[in-house]
């Protein structure tokens, strides 16, 4: 497998535009997280989802901030409108369970590094 | 939420010195995960450990859950184990990751 694939790996946008980030987790893996990593705060969590539904989205920032998992391969994270203080680098992950229904490692794809100007 | 500390913030070494960083958390959790990010970004999974000890060539990472402590030691360092090494927690058994602040860790020759 080719790992969880990011696209694009970076984004210059101006402020007010929207923003469409994408990830492909690995194939047969039940837990995808989207994560936010900038200097000041670190890696963040934003959203997680299991089997394509959302479970745990307490760390989007703002309503402008939205994800999506369409399908078991696919999942875009979406800001509109952007703004400067949205740059940093986001990150995908996803995870396979256990059979004890425990999620193991994270694999993360390479991030998308986010400039809005 | 889990507050996750990591110590030290910065920590350079000459190659072959024996390295250890820490992590403590504040809240029970089902396991303690440690990245390493390299200088281009990209985040590896270097252990999962939710008790005892664990050891990868020479990486050994340990945790205490009593004393919601856990430690990454690094062998016989050398200057390509330079990068950040970040702790994380997870609460649930499917839970999202919880992040330290990371260690940046140089190794010079």
């Amino acid at each position: 497998d080719a790992g969880v694939i990011q696209s694009p790996r970076h984004e210059v946008t101006e402020m007010g535009q929207e923003v469409t980030l994408r990830c492909k987790p690995i194939s047969g893996h039940d837990y995808l997280f989207w994560y936010r990593q900038t200097m000041m705060r670190g890696l963040e969590l934003l959203i997680y989802f299991n089997n394509n539904v959302p479970i745990d989205d307490s760390g989007m920032p703002e309503d402008r901030f939205s994800a999506k998992m369409p399908n078991a391969s696919f999942s875009t994270l979406k800001i509109q409108p952007s703004e400067p203080r949205d740059s940093a680098v986001y990150f995908c992950a996803s995870s396979p369970l256990t059979l004890r229904r425990t999620i193991t490692e994270a694999f993360f794809g390479q991030g998308t590094r986010l400039t809005v100007v | 939420k889990n507050e996750v500390e990591q110590s030290p913030q910065n920590l350079t070494a000459q190659e072959g010195e024996f390295i250890t960083i820490n992590c403590s958390y504040s809240v029970g959790i089902s396991a303690l995960h440690w990245l390493q990010q390299h200088p281009g970004g990209g985040i590896v999974s270097l252990f999962m450990l939710s008790s005892g000890k664990k050891k990868h060539g020479r990486l050994i990472a340990t945790i205490n859950i009593q004393e919601k402590h856990s430690s990454l030691h690094i062998t016989a360092s050398h200057p390509r184990d330079s990068a950040v090494y970040i702790c994380a927690t997870q609460g649930g058994g499917a839970d999202g990751l919880t992040f330290g602040k990371g260690t940046h860790l140089i190794i010079q020759p």
